[in-house]
């Protein structure tokens, strides 16, 4: 299996801060990886797919860009609608799998 | 648009059988491939597999001998079994719109069940 290694595992920052969140695969993915937002009690909403397709409908101050095996995703100017768990995910092969997530906090 | 609601017991017993079920609303649930995903406490999410309108099916290794996906267009609803339950099965289930066309991701997703698995 893929595995999906994706840091911080926190981080707290304020409104207006720029984020970056990180994950790495094990083997290559190509771009075949995608970055979800989910807030409790919330369904998962897709923000960027393929590393760097922004989803129709997502702010633009969201942007995915890959290195290799690394992929970032970047939060140029947090709103506080922001505050939630982030996730990436590989679809290069089965199984799929996922990283372990990023909760954002406000600081 | 579409919204996907799963449904289902929340609360069995190990050894037991888990069947849950995702109502596909806003859409027909035709040409797409629908997929399970669970989060259990304190873990990442974990897939389960998918099944697509024809009744293909593609499961997760981990759980492949336990696991059964199903699909009635009639009813525009698919479903998951999972067999042999145990405590490790404890997690909040999802389902999810998985596109695979060129680009491949989850587009869609109901907002999750919870299931535990306790004596």
């Amino acid at each position: 299996d893929i595995q999906m290694t994706q840091s911080p595992s926190s981080l707290s920052a304020s409104v207006g801060d720029r984020v970056t969140i990180t994950c790495r695969a094990s083997q290559n993915i190509d771009s075949y990886l995608n970055w979800y937002q989910q807030k409790p009690g919330e369904a998962p909403k897709l923000l960027i797919h393929t590393a760097s397709s922004l989803r129709v409908g997502v702010p633009p101050r969201f942007s995915g860009s890959r290195s290799g095996t690394e992929f970032t995703l970047t939060i140029s100017s947090l709103q506080p609608e922001d505050f939630a768990t982030y996730f990436c995910q590989q679809t290069k092969s089965f199984p799929l799998t996922f990283g372990q997530g990023t909760r954002l906090e406000i600081k | 648009q579409v919204q996907l609601q799963e449904s289902g017991p929340g609360l069995l017993k190990p050894s037991e059988t888990l069947s849950l079920t995702c109502s596909v609303s806003g859409d027909s649930i035709s040409g797409y491939y629908w997929s399970w995903v669970r989060q259990p406490p304190g873990c990442q999410m974990e897939w389960i597999g998918y099944v697509y309108y024809t009744g293909s099916t593609n499961y997760n290794p981990s759980l492949n001998s336990r696991v059964t996906m199903s699909i009635d267009t009639s009813k525009n609803h698919f479903s998951l079994r999972l067999n042999s339950l145990t405590a490790a099965d404890t997690a909040i289930y999802y389902c999810a719109r998985y596109i695979r066309s060129g680009q491949y991701y989850m587009d869609v997703w109901g907002k999750g069940t919870t299931v535990t698995v306790s004596s």
